[in-house]
């Protein structure tokens, strides 16, 4: 079955730099990738999403890019500020009959900005 | 707008007693419904998912079933819970369209101790 592997597990950055979270897939047939933003106690909250007919997509500080041949793509964000910290999780998705699509989790990257 | 609901958002049972979480979508019909549990720091784990009443699917075999009464209600339950079912419950929706991928919106979770 399909698999998502995410790296760092723990990222620790400056408040103003950038911060990458990288994450591969295993299943070809994965065409959909959003990312989720955890804050503690919360659910996951959708803040970008890319489909495997786009290498890049960008939302302001935040950006993330595909690279289907090697099957990894990966979250980009700048100018990070305090208020984005919080656990990141990515995911890879196919598309099931019956229009359901099934997402599989990394296991999460714990983002901290420190002012 | 479409809204997700989840309770109750925190709840503590003590071993062998039944469990029954609700899920309630609302401003969207016919959508695809799901459970899933996060395990402290670790990734989602997907339990179940509906694309329609009466139809669920099991993804990994455990002590919960989940059931759709209605239209846009998914309930999570168990008849005797274990310690091994302790963790965080979160219900998520995404809108059936066919040939398409399309986002997964979460509800604020509920967090079970199973003492």
């Amino acid at each position: 079955g399909e698999n998502v592997e995410q790296h760092p597990s723990t990222l620790s950055v400056q408040e103003g730099d950038s911060a990458v979270i990288k994450c591969t897939y295993s299943d070809s047939a994965s065409n959909y990738f959003p990312w989720y933003k955890q804050e503690l106690g919360k659910g996951p909250q959708l803040i970008i999403d890319i489909r495997s007919n786009v290498g890049e997509k960008k939302d302001q500080r935040i950006a993330v890019t595909l690279n289907k041949t090697a099957k990894h793509f990966s979250l980009h964000i700048t100018e990070t500020q305090p208020e984005d910290s919080a656990v990141y999780f990515c995911a890879a998705s196919s598309l099931f009959s019956g229009g359901y699509n099934k997402l599989i989790f990394g296991a999460g990257t714990r983002l901290a900005v420190h002012p | 707008s479409q809204t997700i609901h989840q309770w109750p958002a925190t709840l503590v049972q003590p071993v062998g007693s039944p469990l029954s979480l609700e899920c309630t979508v609302e401003g969207t019909s016919n959508p695809n419904l799901y459970w899933y549990r996060q395990a402290a720091g670790r990734g989602l784990q997907l339990l179940f998912y509906s694309v329609g009443i009466g139809q669920i699917s099991s993804e990994v075999p455990q002590n919960l079933s989940a059931s759709r009464p209605q239209d846009r209600q998914f309930i999570l339950s168990s008849k005797k819970l274990l310690l091994s079912d302790s963790g965080f419950y979160l219900c998520a929706w995404s809108e059936r369209r066919s040939g398409q991928n399309t986002e997964a919106f979460f509800g604020q979770g509920t967090r079970l101790t199973v003492v």
